[in-house]
């Protein structure tokens, strides 16, 4: 069982909106503002989206974006396209200097 | 851009030890700027972070795998390397390695990762 909690599975249209939730405890998503959002296509490296809750690293599309409220962290992936279908992870710092991650949610475009 | 590959025995006997290399791209394992890590995944879970090491300064582990964990770092050769003591077949993962995007705060998010290698854990 993994630190964060993620739903299994969220699917959505193609243009539509779709948010992944990632919760865990004070003690990591509450405590600290360093929650990490990673996209991975099965067979290939993972690949960071969000880091620190909301920032993008050069190259990510505006179409990711991240935000917290207590306990729980979120990805949002507006216009969804097909190349979005994939496995994402949030993590997270952990007190104690630990990392943490959620165990994956899929994500299918209909 | 950055390319990370790992190497090493795709399986390892009960008991013994998983040995694991890293093998960064450039030189930029020497800097001060980075942590290096492993993540790894077993069939069918999520993502687990191992532990991360600097060039120089403290490692850190998951407290779950202290005991049986060994990070190093060669920058001779541009590696870094992860050692498991007795494992066992809840060990059989995909294990990554993965480059953190600086030190300090950053040290927390891992910017480029390696494709991963399959472990079995098995007699």
């Amino acid at each position: 069982q993994s630190a964060l909690t993620q739903p299994a599975s969220v699917s959505g249209s193609p243009g539509q909106s779709i948010t992944i939730s990632c919760t865990g405890t004070r003690s990591d998503v509450g405590g600290y503002n360093y929650v990490s959002w990673y996209q991975h296509h099965p067979g290939k490296a993972p690949k960071l989206l969000i880091y620190e809750v909301t920032n993008r690293p050069s190259g990510i599309s505006l179409r990711f974006s991240g935000s917290k409220s207590g306990n729980t962290a979120s990805l949002t992936i507006s216009g969804l396209q097909a190349e979005d279908e994939a496995d994402y992870y949030c993590s997270s710092y952990k007190y104690g200097d630990s990392l943490v991650f959620g165990g994956g949610t899929k994500v299918t475009v209909l | 851009q950055l390319q990370l590959q790992e190497s090493g025995p795709g399986l390892v006997k009960p008991s013994e030890t998983l040995s694991l290399t890293c093998t960064v791209s450039d030189d930029s394992i020497s800097s001060d700027d980075y942590f290096w890590a492993w993540i790894r995944q077993p069939p069918g879970r999520g993502l687990e972070w191992i532990g991360s090491i600097p060039y120089r300064g403290m490692t850190y582990y998951s407290p779950s795998l202290r005991s049986r964990v060994a990070l190093s770092v060669d920058t001779f050769n541009n590696q870094f390397s992860l050692k498991v003591n007795s494992v066992i077949a809840a060990d059989t993962a995909v294990y990554y390695c993965a480059k953190s995007l600086g030190r300090g705060e950053s040290s927390r998010a891992f910017d480029f990762w390696g494709q991963g290698t399959m472990v079995t854990v098995s007699s």
